[in-house]
């Protein structure tokens, strides 16, 4: 069974930093792009990062850029996000989203782990 | 960069078809598909459609995609409405580095 679970999430201070991972099980992580899609709470969805198979290939959003860092270990089958100079709209749940590489759409979604930007 | 503009809310009773719309601002669906995903309450998104008009195993027939001629529209058609299919729709589309998002419909099954 295919699985993805986020870790890493929390309560932080604007201008705080947090780094989430995201466990793959079930599946070859390493045949796939893995995107970070996040969820403001009561909003829609807003894509954040991807990385993909072989890390050869990283994006941003804009909203993250400069301030968000994507990597992998494929031998750990699993995805991290670094989150610096975080801000109050940095405030969602995150998701790990898994991508076959070049399809550009997730088939797999991760619950969500909780991150909060708050003094 | 481009977006995609959906209708806040849709609705329809037990039964009956409803088309949710995504317009896409700039380029078209001929060169970058649409993919489009539920969100139950409290629950995490799912893909209900893929490249245009591909429906996952699971998904019942009753959901189609299509996409206009023009290929600047693209639409999620959900037919025999049933309560459970009461959710957040969203359409998803990318470019050369990016995936975007619709901001999402709300479906009401009166």
């Amino acid at each position: 069974e295919v699985q993805l679970v986020e870790s890493g999430g929390g309560l932080v201070k604007p201008g705080g930093s947090l780094r989430l991972s995201c466990a793959a099980s079930g599946f070859n992580l390493d045949e796939y792009t893995i995107n970070w899609v996040r969820q403001a709470p009561g909003k829609g969805l807003e894509w954040v990062s991807s990385i993909s198979s072989r890390s050869s290939y990283i994006f941003y959003a804009d909203s993250v850029k400069g301030r968000f860092t994507i990597s992998r270990d494929n031998a750990e089958s699993s995805v991290f996000l670094q989150m610096n100079s975080l801000r109050a709209e940095d405030t969602a749940r995150y998701y790990c989203v898994r991508e076959e590489d070049f399809s550009a759409y997730g088939d797999s979604w991760g619950p969500g782990i909780l991150v909060t930007v708050s003094s | 960069k481009f977006m995609l503009t959906q209708p806040h809310s849709v609705s329809g009773s037990p039964g009956e078809t409803v088309t949710i719309s995504c317009t896409r601002s700039t380029g078209n669906f001929g060169n970058f598909s649409v993919h489009w995903y539920q969100q139950r309450p409290g629950s995490v998104p799912m893909v209900v459609m893929f490249f245009d008009d591909q429906r996952p195993s699971g998904v019942p027939d009753r959901f189609s995609g299509s996409v206009d001629s023009s290929a600047s529209s693209a639409s999620l058609i959900i037919s025999g409405l049933k309560t459970e299919d009461e959710a957040d729709y969203y359409c998803q589309s990318y470019d050369a580095s990016s995936w975007v998002f619709g901001g999402g419909t709300h479906l009401t099954v009166l």
